[in-house]
């Protein structure tokens, strides 16, 4: 069955520092991969998605993911975290079989000054 | 700017009413999800259609809940009769199904309160 993992419930940096929110899948066939963000109070919002191709996709906010097969992982990552980075993030795969994505248990980003 | 509405916003209510949760998918989107999310549970996917037909609701009790489409522009969540179990946000998503690209717009979601 396809399945991701967040292994982080919640993760800390201090702003201007590098970030990483941890995603690793199990998908039988190519993963089409997702990343969303909820802020308080609001739906997910899409990130970015990879479905082939170049290994590091970018996405909105200056967030980039990389894919990595050998360890199934598709790790969130920024460069230099800002404050209104804090928020929820989801990592989720597309069940190949439907239309439906697969989400993880959320990754809690906390962003201090 | 398309977005996915969903009305109401809040919704309070005793146990035993009926609550009907509403959603408009963005126009020209082929598939409506919806999710149930909760601190306890996470974000859960409860039914989804596509072009209409719902393809899957085993996330959904069946014996309180329903969810239609009686038509393009708008998606029902029903729960006959609530419970206080049922205080969750409830989103609505809608989405474009080709090949390859499975981006789900997400509304700002529905806060049920059962009381």
């Amino acid at each position: 069955a396809q399945s991701v993992a967040q292994p982080e419930d919640q993760v800390n940096v201090a702003e201007g520092n590098p970030l990483t929110v941890k995603c690793t899948y199990s998908v039988s066939g190519n993963p089409y991969l997702f990343w969303y963000v909820q802020y308080p109070n609001r739906g997910l919002q899409f990130l970015l998605k990879y479905i082939t191709g170049d290994n590091l996709v970018k996405g909105s906010y200056g967030f980039e993911a990389e894919f990595n097969k050998s360890q199934t992982s598709f790790h969130l990552k920024k460069p230099s975290a800002l404050v209104s980075d804090s928020a929820l993030y989801f990592c989720a795969v597309r069940d190949p079989l439907a239309d439906k994505l697969i989400f993880g248990t959320g990754t809690r980003l906390q962003v201090f000054p | 700017d398309a977005r996915v509405t969903q009305t109401p916003r809040h919704k309070v209510t005793e146990m035993g009413q009926e609550v009907t949760m509403r959603c408009q998918p963005i126009l020209g989107h082929n598939t409506v999800f919806w999710y149930r999310q909760t601190m306890m549970q996470g974000l859960e996917l409860l039914a989804y259609f596509r072009n209409r037909a719902p393809l899957d609701d085993s996330g959904m009790p069946k014996d309180r809940f329903s969810a239609e489409m009686p038509d393009a522009t708008l998606a029902t969540l029903k729960i006959q009769p609530s419970e206080p179990r049922d205080s969750a946000v409830y989103f609505c998503a809608s989405g474009l199904e080709r090949a390859g690209s499975n981006e789900q717009f997400f509304g700002p979601g529905t806060r049920l309160t059962v009381l």
